[in-house]
């Protein structure tokens, strides 16, 4: 069975960093291009960034670029996302997606249950 | 970026009717059209992927179609279980981007 468990999200203030985790079991997690999608509340989905198989390829939405930094560690099947420089609009669930490929970009086939982050002071 | 308009925002329909929900991208994007669902509570579920293809495990009732600019999801013979949100997702060049969304309430 395909499992995505989120870990790390949390009150923060803005300006502050917090990492998410996302631990994956039940596929070859290596084979696989991975994803952070949110949602803010009561809002539509948001891409947030993706990352290759290998890590050759990353790319991330506008709105995160130069303070969200995506990773992943294949030998313990996880999953990173790295959020500096926090603001209020980055409040939001962020869940974790598998891509159906290895390469960075198609759809997601698998998807965690979230981690909520709200970022206020 | 490529920005996916899906219309109509929300709708609500009976048991037993067929439902269309319209995806529109600012650009052609091939078939790279993807189709989710998100029940109320739930993480997004995998529909359809690259316009037409179902999604393993996903009833008969739910079809794409599609090329280019212009998609659309079909729910043929709506039931209770298909309460819920769908979204439009494009492939075609990073950023992935997706629609707003389309609510589906049941009469």
């Amino acid at each position: 069975e395909v499992q995505l468990v989120e870990s790390g999200g949390g009150l923060v203030q803005p300006g502050r960093s917090l990492r998410l985790s996302c631990v994956v079991s039940g596929f070859s997690f290596d084979d696989y291009a991975m994803h952070w999608v949110r949602q803010a509340p009561g809002k539509g989905l948001e891409w947030v960034s993706g990352i290759s198989w290998n890590s050759g390829v990353t790319g991330y939405a506008d709105f995160v670029k130069g303070r969200f930094t995506i990773s992943r560690d294949n030998a313990k099947n996880s999953l990173y996302l790295q959020m500096n420089s926090l603001r209020a609009e980055d409040t939001a669930l962020y869940y974790c997606a598998k891509d159906k490929r290895g390469g960075m970009g198609t759809y997601f086939d698998y998807w965690g249950q979230g981690t909520l982050v709200t970022v206020s002071s | 970026d490529i920005q996916m308009t899906q219309s109509p925002s929300s709708l609500s329909a009976s048991v037993g009717d067929s439902v269309t929900i319209t995806c529109r991208a600012s650009q052609s994007i091939s078939s790279d059209l993807h189709w989710y669902q998100e029940k109320p509570g739930k993480a997004p579920n995998l529909l359809i992927y690259t316009a037409s293809s179902l999604q393993s495990g996903v009833p008969s009732r739910f079809s794409g179609s599609g090329s280019g600019t212009d998609f659309t999801l079909t729910i043929s013979g709506l039931l209770p279980e298909d309460l819920a949100t769908y979204y439009c997702q494009q492939s075609y060049s990073i950023p992935l981007t997706f629609g707003g969304g389309t609510k589906v309430e049941i009469k």
